[in-house]
């Protein structure tokens, strides 16, 4: 299995600021098959990122996804205050698909 | 629309079984794939396993011998059925939709999740 380390475990940003969220997989992301999702408490997770870098339909501009390998980022521009919540990466170009440990973005 | 459903504690040893109800669209009709994903403090996010409306199954082969996932359609409905349950089975359950590609290497089905429902928690206790 790929196993997926997510830096920092909790970022500590004002509404106005860029979040840069890192995943690192334990060997080579196949076809950059990752995705990144967002969760909030008591809501549904939602997923923003596929393909490593391709926006799901719905997500604002502000997230983007890059990355290829086995490093990987999600950066939020402008954060807005619904941004903040947990966010995972998954990895899906080796079966079975691997989760990372979520990274906490919270409000400064 | 999903929505799961189904006892919040189960007895060790026992089956776990939950359903998720889709609205506003149908199994049969639709192109996607379903699947259930857990999560637990001590393991995180976790694939279980995807059933495409046809009936064909994907397991992850952590839980294969344990788990049972299948649809209704004529309910409009997925299902998933863990036996036998430890205390490590203790999780939030969620149902998804979901995106198949195929594992470049082995040529496996691989998924990423499109949807999720809010997640049902499950105790594993006696």
């Amino acid at each position: 299995e790929i196993v997926l380390t997510q830096s920092p475990g909790t970022l500590s940003l004002s509404p106005g600021e860029r979040a840069a969220l890192s995943c690192r997989a334990s060997q080579s992301v196949s076809s950059n098959y990752l995705a990144w999702y967002q969760h909030k408490p008591g809501q549904a997770p939602r997923l923003l990122i596929y393909g490593a870098s391709s926006r799901a339909t719905g997500i604002p501009d502000r997230f983007s996804g890059s990355g290829s390998g086995t490093d990987f980022t999600l950066t939020i521009n402008r954060l807005e205050p619904e941004d903040f919540g947990v966010y995972y990466c998954q990895q899906y170009g080796r079966s079975p698909g691997t989760f990372g440990q979520g990274t906490k973005v919270e409000i400064k | 629309h999903l929505q799961e459903s189904g006892p919040g504690l189960v007895k060790p040893s026992e089956t776990l079984s939950l359903t998720c109800s889709v609205s506003g669209g149908s199994i049969n009709n639709s192109s996607s794939y379903w699947g259930w994903i857990r999560q637990s403090p001590e393991k995180g996010l976790e694939w279980m396993g995807s059933i495409w409306r046809g009936g064909t199954t994907y397991y992850n082969p952590s839980l294969k011998s344990r788990i049972l996932i299948s649809v209704d359609t004529s309910k409009n409905q997925l299902s998933l059925k863990l036996s036998p349950v430890t205390a490590a089975d203790t999780a939030v359950y969620y149902c998804a939709t979901l995106n198949r590609l195929y594992d470049p290497l082995t040529g496996y089905p691989t998924f990423y999740m499109d949807v999720w429902a809010k997640g049902t928690t499950v105790t594993v206790s006696s």
